[in-house]
């Protein structure tokens, strides 16, 4: 059962414009993060937030989480083509033993 | 750095076959896990294991099993493998539930 579901599927923005993705998820999480995956490879871990976290940043990434309404988001700020790629949110259900991935969103920067 | 080795990158077998797909953790995880990756269908957890000899069954493990005899290796097996087994493998491991999870390459997988 998917427990995060990312939004847009696919999102296409010119090199310099920020990007926001989101993801809404089901029930109570101890964390969610978000992993970006380039094509045909593994998935790299981007940034985890607690749940008692509302925003969180790591260089061009900021992420927010809001916890009323089961969402978080994903903002990349000035972007780049190398930041093509396909974005990932996973959340850790409270009494669950994994992490639950969403379908992900498919970011294109146009140069 | 962090390093989760999947063996084979890419793989074509032919139906009925029995399949092999091994991965190596140098972190000392306790956990790794096997996902399944399919357009359009994220990646789907198959079998996941918190401790050596120990295995959990994931969202989709039917037509799987798994295997960890050492605390390191965890390995994938698809008893007879069918077409639509046809997909991109990812393991990962992580030292804690819920924390980081490191991910292998994938190996691309093609029955025919």
């Amino acid at each position: 059962s998917q427990q995060g579901e990312e939004d847009p599927q696919a999102l296409s923005i010119q090199e310099g414009e920020n990007a926001t993705m989101n993801c809404s998820y089901k029930t109570s999480i101890n964390n969610l993060q978000w992993y970006r995956q380039n094509s045909g490879r593994g998935l790299v871990h981007l940034i985890l937030i607690r749940s008692n976290e509302r925003e969180k940043h790591s260089g061009r990434l900021r992420v927010t989480l809001d916890t009323s309404k089961k969402s978080s988001s994903l903002l990349i700020t000035a972007s780049r083509a190398a930041d093509t790629a396909s974005y990932f949110c996973a959340t850790d259900a409270w009494g669950a033993q994994k992490l639950v991935f969403g379908q992900g969103t498919r970011l294109t920067i146009n140069p | 750095d962090v390093k989760v080795t999947q063996s084979s990158r890419y793989l074509v077998k032919r139906t009925g076959e029995k399949v092999f797909l091994e991965c190596v953790q140098d972190m000392d995880h306790e956990n790794m896990f096997w996902y399944r990756q399919d357009p359009g269908l994220g990646l789907r957890l198959i079998y996941f294991s918190y401790d050596v000899k120990m295995k959990e069954k994931g969202d989709i493990p039917e037509g799987y099993s798994v295997s960890r005899e050492k605390k390191e290796r965890f390995s994938l097996i698809l008893e007879s493998a069918s077409t639509n087994q046809t997909s991109m493998y990812l393991c990962a491991s992580n030292r804690v539930v819920g924390n980081t999870i490191y991910f292998g390459e994938g190996s691309w997988l093609t029955v025919v």
